[in-house]
């Protein structure tokens, strides 16, 4: 079956730590995303990337890295720069990330600062 | 900016109640416009999507029309379960997919 997976599904960082998430996709789309989502709130753009090698920053992508070496990976790396990281992250992917290509979704990583 | 609204929740309904969800957009040009849904703990699933002006999105017994005219994206269904119990996301894309804040729907027996 084809889809987007990430792990872990619940993760905890002590304040001060890095962190990365999986995201990992078989679906051969050229573009993935990282969203974060908070409480009551709509997603907000993290970064992005059309193609492999490239990426590009998002609404909030202070505090956040990415990487893009494979078409099918697109991790996410949290910074202790990040002020506020408890949140929950999606990953999407679409086909060519083109304004009319559908975004699907990955399950989600919960992050935990204790 | 593009930007959507949507409703307030929680939307509370009984079994087999008439859902509307509302949902408005702002934006140049002729986006294209979905319907997501989140059941709880998890990710987005893609519910319906538009992507010209009077186009119908329809999946699951849930519709909404494009009205560029009255720009909006209201969601409905005739009849709803219990297992529709979810967030309700609408979002436009534009260059880049901009989401609504979400509407909790709550269905009981």
């Amino acid at each position: 079956d084809g889809g987007i997976t990430q792990s872990p599904k619940y993760l905890f960082r002590k304040e001060g730590q890095n962190v990365t998430l999986s995201c990992e996709q078989n679906l051969n789309h050229d573009a993935m995303y990282w969203y974060r989502q908070d409480p009551g709130q709509g997603l907000r753009l993290i970064y992005y990337s059309q193609i492999v090698n490239d990426f590009q920053k998002g609404d909030i992508a202070e505090g956040y890295s990415v990487s893009r070496e494979k078409k099918e990976s697109f991790p996410l790396t949290v910074t202790s720069a990040q002020k506020n990281p408890t949140a929950f992250y999606l990953c999407a992917s679409s086909r060519q990330g083109e304004s009319t290509d559908t975004q699907y979704f990955g399950p989600g990583t919960r992050l935990t600062v204790l | 900016g593009d930007s959507v609204t949507q409703m307030e929740g929680p939307v509370t309904l009984s079994e087999e109640a008439f859902l509307t969800i509302n949902c408005t957009y702002t934006a140049t040009g002729y986006p294209s416009l979905f319907w997501y849904v989140q059941y709880p703990g998890e990710g987005l699933q893609l519910l319906l999507k538009a992507t010209k002006a009077d186009d119908k999105g329809s999946n699951k017994g849930f519709e909404a029309t494009y009205r560029k005219e009255t720009t909006s994206f209201h969601l409905e269904k005739g009849s709803v379960q219990v297992s529709d119990s979810a967030v309700y996301f609408c979002a436009l894309i534009p260059d880049k997919l901009i989401f609504g804040t979400g509407t909790r729907l709550q269905v009981f027996p």
